[in-house]
């Protein structure tokens, strides 16, 4: 049982470089989510999906597209990396949104935009 | 609007001491807390959790203690060990079913 996977761990990217961060999770659970983390900004919720077939925006949505591809997988899309997205981004999962359950996160991917 | 603070950006604790991390929050609906450890270069890491009706959860060496009436969460780790050493983060649930963190609070132990 892994949990919850990221890849890749670390990317360098160009300004205007597109790229897909990819996250897969093994304990069935129905929501997803991608959030960054930036220093002194705590993590900021990027998108979620509640449920497979569905995505929202969070709170910093810009610059981001997102794709649940089946239960398991739900990707976060750069289309046009800018610096301002070197970030770390982490990918969490739970059985249920609103519904105080626990989100379990991935190990990051590390982001650089030069 | 909704905010979570922690008292604290740093903690030093020496080995075998207990620790006490703190935080406080403005949403009073909020109805669900977590606590979440994190490590160099990991993820988030889920310790523990609260519902508001209770005001006290224990784990192992870990207990968070709930205070509604002032708005504070409190996560106490027993007997602290270097492997505590970790930033901490408190997070609340609103009732759009966000998760909102605080900014952490970083635990270094001293052998």
């Amino acid at each position: 049982n892994a949990g919850v996977t990221q890849t890749p761990k670390f990317q360098v990217l160009k300004t205007g470089q597109s790229m897909t961060l990819q996250c897969a999770q093994d304990m069935n659970h129905n929501s997803m989510y991608w959030y960054r983390q930036d220093p002194g900004m705590g993590l900021r919720l990027i998108y979620y999906s509640a449920s497979e077939g569905t995505t929202d925006k969070g709170e910093v949505p810009n610059g981001y597209n997102v794709s649940r591809l089946n239960k398991r997988e739900f990707s976060l899309r750069l289309e046009s990396a800018a610096p301002s997205q070197t970030s770390v981004y982490f990918c969490a999962s739970s059985e249920a949104r609103g519904q105080e359950e626990t989100q379990y996160f991935g190990p990051g991917t590390r982001l650089l935009v030069l | 609007g909704e905010s979570v603070g922690l008292h604290l950006p740093t903690l030093s604790v020496q080995e075998g001491d207990n620790s006490i991390i703190n935080c406080a929050y403005s949403n009073s609906a909020s109805d669900y807390f977590i606590w979440y450890k994190q490590e160099s270069g990991k993820g988030p890491q889920f310790i523990i959790d609260i519902r508001s009706n209770m005001d006290k959860r224990q784990g192992q060496r870990v207990t968070v203690l709930l205070n509604k009436t002032v708005k504070h969460l409190s996560l106490q780790i027993a007997a602290t060990q270097p492997g505590d050493s970790a930033v901490y983060f408190c997070a609340l649930e609103n009732q759009g079913g966000k998760l909102i963190f605080g900014q952490g609070t970083e635990l270094s132990v001293k052998p």
